[in-house]
């Protein structure tokens, strides 16, 4: 079975730009998560979808910033216009049915943001 | 707020010993704490889970704890291996949110 995945695993762009990640989950997993680890700092939540519905977005650092997760499968993640500090590491974990964020999370590879 | 302490340095340990990493938390107790792994150039990888109300979790060679008057919980890892080696993370949940710490490189020498 595969795991989640992520595209691109790597991306530079230049501040103003905008950039989109997607996330592919595994199969059948109702849950998606984001998360983003800026250098030096630990891994922070970001959002939450169950199928195509956002559960919770608390964590969504400003309006530049959209989710979307069209048709309940894959995710993906915009930043518009882009900024310095976006630079990080954004993660995609995917849990099977049940919601709770305890739940055992399967993270994929990360894509590596770097804003010039 | 919640704040999560992992030792900042990295931790050598000699194959075959038991590496023990320390978790400390200042707030409020979770209501679970999980344990990662996580690989250079990979993603974390889930692999124990222990509640407010378990004090030991057991699972092949590693063990957890959980110390709710302490706000500590520890990891081990006995007859330490070589592919032992990595960044462990632990994870607070409490009401639906998660709180990483930054995690402890964990080098066992052979």
């Amino acid at each position: 079975e595969a795991g989640v995945t992520q595209f691109p695993s790597h991306s530079v762009i230049e501040k103003g730009q905008t950039v989109t990640l997607r996330c592919d989950p595994i199969s059948g997993h109702d849950n998606l998560y984001w998360y983003r680890r800026v250098m030096g700092k630990e891994i922070k939540f970001l959002l939450h979808f169950v199928k195509e519905s956002k559960q919770d977005e608390s964590g969504m650092p400003n309006n530049r910033f959209l989710a979307e997760r069209t048709g309940g499968t894959y995710s993906t993640l915009k930043v518009q216009p882009a900024e310095l500090e976006d630079s990080g590491v954004y993660f995609c974990a995917s849990s099977q049915a049940g919601g709770r964020i305890q739940e055992t999370q399967y993270f994929g590879p990360g894509t590596r943001l770097l804003v010039l | 707020s919640q704040k999560i302490e992992q030792n900042s340095e990295a931790l050598n340990i000699q194959e075959g010993k038991t590496a023990t990493l320390t978790c400390n938390y200042t707030n409020y107790s979770p209501a679970y704490l999980q344990w990662y792994r996580q690989d250079p150039g990979r993603g974390p990888v889930f692999l124990l889970l222990i509640r407010e109300n378990e004090k030991e979790k057991r699972k092949e060679r590693l063990k957890v704890t959980f110390d709710t008057t302490l706000k500590q919980s520890l990891f081990h890892i006995t007859a330490s291996q070589p592919a032992d080696s990595a960044t462990y993370l632990c994870a607070l949940v409490r009401d639906d949110k998660i709180i990483f710490g930054k995690g402890t490189r964990l080098h066992i020498l052979p």
